[in-house]
């Protein structure tokens, strides 16, 4: 089975319907993040969380909210999806412990494609 | 935004090629990776340089940070259709974020 898992894989959806992806991983790392994935732009960053207390905004939280339910999840929503939040979103893990975050691993799920129509 | 600019953005060679994909920034990072992603999967860590001028081999793959920290450097010698995929670097300063390069599709045909 796969360490970090992201549901759904695929969703279409309508302008102003409210979306939400999840993330669980079985690493039990500490660390989770929200990415998104456009071409040409690289992945960047939406939220991160370094443990169940500890919510932070990236680079382009705007239009997204999430919630880590427990250490193994990470929930992220969209409120009133907009066509421009069409692209590739990507859940991660990685391991304080390793060292400092500068060397960090970060270990990715699959993906959720999502469409915004 | 901390921009990294990789180029080239696309690449495509035959099989036994060397190859070279950059990663650029105008801002200095305490460390860069380089991620590999194939189709349908999330990127994979590759290799994580830390020191200005540092050079890293695994295996047919060579990774260089700059001696300003400020860019880097991926080469592939003899390139295997294996290789294909989305090569990313990402750099991270004193903040605790990942800044991730534009990204090059490396295409390796047989």
């Amino acid at each position: 089975d796969a360490d970090v898992t992201q549901t759904p894989r695929n969703r279409i959806t309508k302008t102003g319907k409210r979306i939400m992806l999840e993330c669980s991983q079985t690493k039990g790392h500490d660390r989770m993040y929200w990415y998104r994935q456009d071409p040409g732009l690289g992945l960047r960053l939406i939220y991160y969380s370094f443990d169940v207390k500890d919510i932070n905004k990236g680079e382009i939280s705007d239009g997204y909210s999430v919630s880590r339910q427990a250490q193994a999840k990470f929930s992220l929503s969209l409120e009133s999806a907009i066509p421009n939040q069409t692209a590739l979103y990507f859940c991660a893990t990685s391991d304080p412990r390793r060292g400092s975050f500068s060397t960090d691993t970060q270990y990715f799920g699959p993906g959720t494609r999502l469409t915004v129509l | 935004t901390q921009l990294l600019e990789q180029s080239p953005q696309f690449l495509s060679i035959q099989e036994g090629e060397n190859l070279t994909v950059y990663c650029n920034s105008s801002s200095v990072f305490s460390s860069l990776q380089w991620y590999r992603q194939e189709p349908g999967e999330g990127p994979v860590l590759l290799v994580t340089v830390v020191t200005g001028g540092e050079v890293k081999k695994l295996k047919r793959l060579t990774f260089q940070f700059g001696d300003a920290r400020k860019d880097s450097s991926l080469h592939i010698t003899a390139a295997q259709p294996g290789d294909t995929g989305l090569y990313l670097c990402a750099g991270s300063n004193t903040g605790n974020q990942f800044y991730f390069g534009t990204g090059t599709s490396l295409t390796v045909i047989p």
